[in-house]
């Protein structure tokens, strides 16, 4: 079965600080990975996307790294904002298909506190 | 959000009252799809469309039907809404290839 797990559930930082999301999945054949911004009381907004060649990809302070390999991924967040408040969600999607077989983790709300 | 609308954004309902939420794209977009998102459960596939009269079962179908008679507009019928189907439901449109999906505002709906 295929499964995203995310990791903290949840985590507080402080305005100003980096922090580290993960994601582990066992979704195969591969295709791509991607993280979504959920803000409260709004739908999720696309932050990256990334397939099997790319290891790297950055969208202004979010970074998301991927290890195909080891079916890991990050998303960094730099100097983070009192705005980063939200819930981090990440979505990997198998290969040759384009419909609704992505499989989405469960999230990682993260609060940023001035 | 940009290219797609759910409508209504709110709902309250009695329990065994049929409901019919509404999805609207101006991107002509081939790919649909019905969500509920619930705490501990993160965003759930009820039902998606990949084209007009296509469609199929996602992994939380059961109660809910749908119908796509325009590329633009995919519907979510709750036959006879259950308090189980208390859910914030959102709708989502994606271009073919690996590309993201583009959510709507999502629809809050309460069974009482």
């Amino acid at each position: 079965k295929n499964q995203v797990e995310q990791s903290p559930q949840s985590l507080i930082i402080l305005e100003g600080k980096n922090c580290t999301l993960q994601c582990n999945y066992t979704v195969s054949p591969f295709s791509n990975l991607r993280w979504y911004k959920q803000d409260t009381g709004r739908g999720p907004v696309s932050l990256t996307i990334m397939t099997f060649s790319e290891n790297t990809k950055s969208n202004g302070r979010y970074t998301a790294t991927l290890d195909a390999d080891t079916k890991q991924s990050s998303l960094h967040i730099t100097a983070s904002q009192l705005s980063d408040s939200a819930s981090y969600i990440c979505v990997v999607s198998p290969s040759n298909t384009n419909a609704g077989k992505s499989t989405f983790g469960d999230g990682t709300t993260l609060t940023v506190k001035p | 959000d940009a290219g797609i609308t759910q409508s209504p954004r709110h709902k309250v309902t009695e329990t065994g009252t049929p409901v019919t939420l509404r999805c609207h794209q101006t991107e002509n977009h081939r790919y649909m799809y019905w969500y509920r998102q619930d705490p501990g459960h993160g965003l759930r596939l009820i039902h998606y469309s990949y084209g007009v009269k296509d469609t199929d079962k996602g992994e939380v179908s059961d109660g809910y039907s749908v119908s796509r008679s325009k590329t633009e507009d995919f519907l979510l019928t709750l036959e006879s809404a259950t308090s189980s189907q208390t859910s914030v439901y959102f709708c989502a449109i994606k271009q073919q290839g690996p590309y993201g999906y583009t959510f709507g505002s999502g629809t809050r709906l309460t069974v009482v």
